[in-house]
């Protein structure tokens, strides 16, 4: 085990459905990260939390909501996915903000019907 | 654009043989480099990293080797077994970078053959 645990591991949702990954660390680290892992494409960050507040979101479209109550927990709100949503969703966390070295999950495959 | 590549997208090599995974980056402002391994159905894990004032990092049986001038980055793995198999990424940062610096390759798939 990792450290960080993500649930669900595959969702298939509706374009009209909302949904929400969740991930959870248990290594006291102080970052947690999304990131979205698309085939034949790079790792693509999507948000950023330093001590539960956001810190980056790339211009990532509002159907992505992501809440972080606490520095242990991350979730991914999902509403109004399109088809070309459908990806492994991965959480991260890191002991600082910014760190190179990031703990992952093993990722929520998400496919969006 | 992506600074980070990888030449090959599929590595097949024999178990026992010794495998070369390689990246190439185009940012001179990167100073900070890190491979990281991904098995199936698993996240990405750490193995290695590599900051800009060293050639040569060595690890239990990876090595790392960075050449600047060329902008080139390769991931060695002696003797290779069957729990090798994955698919390896390299990414790369710059001083100041934080998350958003970190610029991920899109991965090498090394396959052991028995």
């Amino acid at each position: 085990e990792t450290g960080v645990t993500q649930t669900p591991r595959h969702l298939v949702m509706g374009m009209t459905n909302k949904k929400s990954l969740k991930c959870e660390q248990h290594l006291g680290h102080n970052a947690m990260y999304w990131y979205k892992q698309s085939a034949k494409k790079p790792l693509e960050l999507m948000f950023v939390y330093n001590f539960k507040e956001q810190t980056e979101n790339n211009s990532v479209p509002s159907r992505f909501s992501p809440e972080c109550p606490n520095s242990s927990h991350l979730f991914l709100h999902l509403h109004t996915l399109q088809p070309e949503d459908s990806a492994l969703y991965l959480c991260a966390s890191s002991q600082l903000f910014g760190a190179n070295v990031l703990t992952f999950g093993a990722g929520s495959r998400l496919t969006v019907l | 654009g992506e600074s980070v590549g990888l030449h090959l997208p599929t590595l097949s090599v024999q178990e026992g043989d010794n495998s070369i995974i390689n990246c190439a980056y185009s940012n001179s402002a990167s100073d900070y480099f890190i491979w990281y391994k991904q098995e199936s159905g698993k996240g990405p894990q750490f193995i290695i990293d590599i900051r800009s004032n060293m050639d040569k990092r060595q690890g239990q049986r990876v090595t790392v080797l960075l050449n600047k001038t060329v902008k080139h980055l390769s991931l060695q793995i002696a003797a290779t077994q069957p729990g090798d198999s994955a698919v390896y990424f390299c990414a790369e940062n710059y001083s100041g970078g934080g998350a958003d610096g970190l610029t991920f390759g899109k991965g090498t798939h090394l396959i052991i053959q028995p």
